[in-house]
């Protein structure tokens, strides 16, 4: 299994301004993901980031939003920008193991409210 | 329509009591078919896993999935207070480079009480 850590655990922000999210893994790992959990909804895929490329983003989410960088195999970042109440959301990394079942391992959280 | 739907609750139990959870699909692509557990500000936990249609048994727990109906289901034995939390339903599809995106059902809130 792997161990995820993620920066800030939470945060209140004013409109207009961005928040970096860290999520740092013991392990060395291929690809990371970022998901949003708003109140009372699933969690849902932003973008998938893979060491060395560009991220790629889901339906509805844009790089200018939420962009991200994966520096190297254990760390990641996600940008929300220009932010409104509307972001205000959990947002999760998590990271993917094949074997012997495929299983994703997500991170504790960032709880993120916008002002 | 959304391609995992799940019952968002909330569902209260006795303790000792038999929790059925369903979640119901619409992609026939969906390669594997998951339950995640999650407290209270905590990241969601793996509890169940399968692939194939039928029943697989772990504990207290037991997963069910009908691929014919697009429908899955997780039923808790001898429920506990321990066992409250939200039991989020997800469902796998290949993307790309090998990699899968998970889809998940809203999640169901549940309580058990002692």
């Amino acid at each position: 299994s792997a161990v995820i850590s993620q920066k800030p655990s939470r945060d209140i922000c004013q409109r207009g301004t961005s928040l970096t999210i860290q999520c740092q893994v013991d392990s060395q790992v291929t690809m990371m993901f970022w998901y949003r959990q708003q109140p009372g909804q699933s969690l849902t895929l932003i973008a998938t980031a893979n060491q060395g490329s560009e991220a790629t983003y889901e339906s509805g989410f844009v790089i200018d939003k939420f962009p991200i960088s994966r520096p190297n195999l254990t760390f990641s970042t996600l940008t929300v920008s220009n932010m409104s109440p509307e972001d205000s959301s959990i947002y999760l990394c998590s990271v993917e193991s094949k074997y012997p079942i495929y299983e994703q391992y997500f991170g504790p959280g960032t709880r993120l409210t916008v002002t | 329509q959304k391609e995992v739907e799940q019952d968002p609750g909330p569902l209260s139990v006795p303790e000792g009591a038999i929790v059925s959870l369903n979640c119901t699909y619409s992609n026939s692509a969906f390669q594997y078919f998951m339950w995640y557990r999650q407290y209270s500000r905590k990241g969601p936990e793996l509890l169940m896993y399968t692939y194939s249609s039928g029943n697989k048994e772990d504990g207290r727990f037991t997963a069910q999935v009908d691929k014919s109906s697009k429908y899955i289901s997780l039923f808790i034995r001898d429920s506990q207070p321990s066992d409250s939390a939200t039991y989020l339903c997800a469902m796998s599809a290949f993307i790309f480079q090998g990699a899968q995106k998970l889809v998940f059902g809203q999640g169901t809130r549940l309580t058990i009480n002692p």
